[in-house]
């Protein structure tokens, strides 16, 4: 069975402080990892699709990259606004290729 | 803007009453999906529609029924609400069942359970 977990569940960092979070995942055959950002009460918006070990993908003050095994999504210099949960889906290769999502690192930059 | 739009945002409901949410969506996308989110947990998935063909996932509850009668349009039916049911509901659209675009999600309808 495809999972997904996602550490830590919670972080807080001052504003300007640097940092990772990460996704685990096990799947038969990975077709493509996702990142979103979800603000609360609302739905998750696209970040990054990675589809091999070794790929990295930037987006302002975030970067993705993809091990074998698990992927980090760095943040640098983070300000308020990049406050949100993120979360980590995998998608296996074969069969449905639905969508398995981790629960979420939420994210609290301080001021 | 194409989007993924769900009605309503919010919805109270009784313990028991039948319950409609809907999502429609100007991306022309094929396939439209329906997750379940408690809160701080993992969006579930309950089903999916790749065109017409309807697929249900393995645990979810015979409560949960769907119905899509065009490309644009997608309803969740709870038939008889409990209070386990309430979460955040999440449709979502991608084109082509393999999505590595990514699924484009709608901002979700919070249900309450009285």
């Amino acid at each position: 069975e495809d999972q997904v977990t996602q550490s830590p569940e919670a972080l807080r960092l001052q504003e300007g402080e640097s940092s990772s979070l990460n996704c685990s995942y096990t799947v038969s055959g990975l077709r493509g990892l996702f990142w979103y950002r979800q603000d609360p009460g609302k739905g998750p918006e696209f970040l990054f699709t990675l589809y091999s070990a070794g790929e990295e993908k930037e987006k302002e003050r975030l970067k993705a990259t993809l091990t074998k095994k698990e992927s980090f999504l760095h943040i640098t210099a983070p300000k308020p606004e990049d406050s949100a949960t993120y979360l980590c889906a995998v998608q296996a290769d074969g069969g449905a290729q639905k969508l398995v999502f981790g629960q979420g690192t939420r994210l609290t930059i301080n001021p | 803007d194409a989007m993924v739009i769900q009605n309503p945002r919010y919805q109270v409901t009784q313990f028991g009453k039948p319950v409609t949410l809907s999502c429609s969506q100007t991306l022309n996308h094929n396939v439209m999906y329906w997750y379940q989110q408690k809160s701080s947990q993992a969006p579930k998935l309950l089903f999916h529609y790749y065109d017409k063909d309807f697929n249900n996932e393995a645990d979810t509850p015979d409560n949960f029924q769907s119905r899509r009668p065009n490309t644009s349009f997608c309803f969740l039916d709870i038939r008889s609400p409990g209070l386990g049911d309430a979460a955040m509901y999440l449709c979502a659209t991608s084109r082509g069942i393999g999505g590595v675009d990514g699924y484009t999600f709608g901002s979700g309808t919070r249900l309450t359970v009285v």
